[in-house]
């Protein structure tokens, strides 16, 4: 049973292009997050997706905007990039119970340059 | 709002000897805290949370709500334990379950 995957693993943009970055569950799960890890920190959380409809987000700006389809999957795309927002994304899933457990994919690798 | 801090970013001990992860955490509500651990080259996985009361790869983790802390502890470190330590609250708000982590802890045991 594969894990939770993302692509790409590694990107390089410019300033202020933009950048789609794409995550698949667990087979069965139905909640999707993304998180934003910055070198040296902790990730932290951006959106949260539940049967195709956000449930939460996190403290980021407009520029960073998600969905996520009828097969579960999801896509961050983030429009205007920074040199800040080079960090790792991570996308994780769980099947949206409460205390179930939250799976995480390898993440992508976002460079700005 | 709620908050994770690990003092530690650095810790390196002897194989064999007691390790002890710092967590402590703010939160208004009732926490719900678990580590994740990422290994080199590999993604973050979760190694225990409070609620299971378990022992993992010889780990335990106390939640101490007097003290609002949520240590990580092992008794005789292994090399293999050398990891990228998180620890992490979950919260809940409005219909969304967000974890919130800590800077992480790299834990390094020595030969």
């Amino acid at each position: 049973d594969a894990g939770v995957t993302q692509s790409p693993t590694h990107l390089i943009k410019t300033r202020g292009q933009h950048v789609t970055l794409r995550c698949s569950p667990i087979s069965g799960h139905k909640s999707v997050s993304w998180y934003q890890q910055v070198l040296g920190q902790g990730p932290q959380f951006i959106f949260q997706y539940y049967e195709k409809e956000e449930r939460g987000r996190g403290n980021f700006p407009d520029r960073f905007s998600a969905r996520q389809f009828p097969n579960y999957s999801s896509e961050l795309n983030v429009n205007a990039l920074l040199l800040g927002d080079s960090a790792l994304y991570l996308c994780a899933s769980t099947d949206g119970s409460s205390g179930n457990t939250i799976y995480f994919g390898e993440g992508s690798w976002l460079t700005v340059v | 709002a709620q908050r994770v801090t690990q003092p530690e970013k650095l810790l390196s001990v002897f194989k064999g000897a007691p390790v002890e992860l710092k967590c402590n955490y703010s939160y208004s509500g009732s926490p719900e805290l678990f580590w994740y651990v990422q290994y080199s080259r590999q993604r973050l996985q979760l190694l225990l949370r409070h609620i299971s009361r378990e022992s993992i790869k010889g780990f335990t983790a106390d939640l101490n709500k007097g003290e609002t802390s949520f240590h990580l502890k092992k008794p005789f470190a292994q090399e293999e334990d050398s990891a990228m330590y998180y620890c992490a609250l979950r919260s809940v708000s409005g219909s969304a379950r967000q974890l919130t982590f800590g800077s992480g802890t790299q834990l390094t045991v020595l030969p």
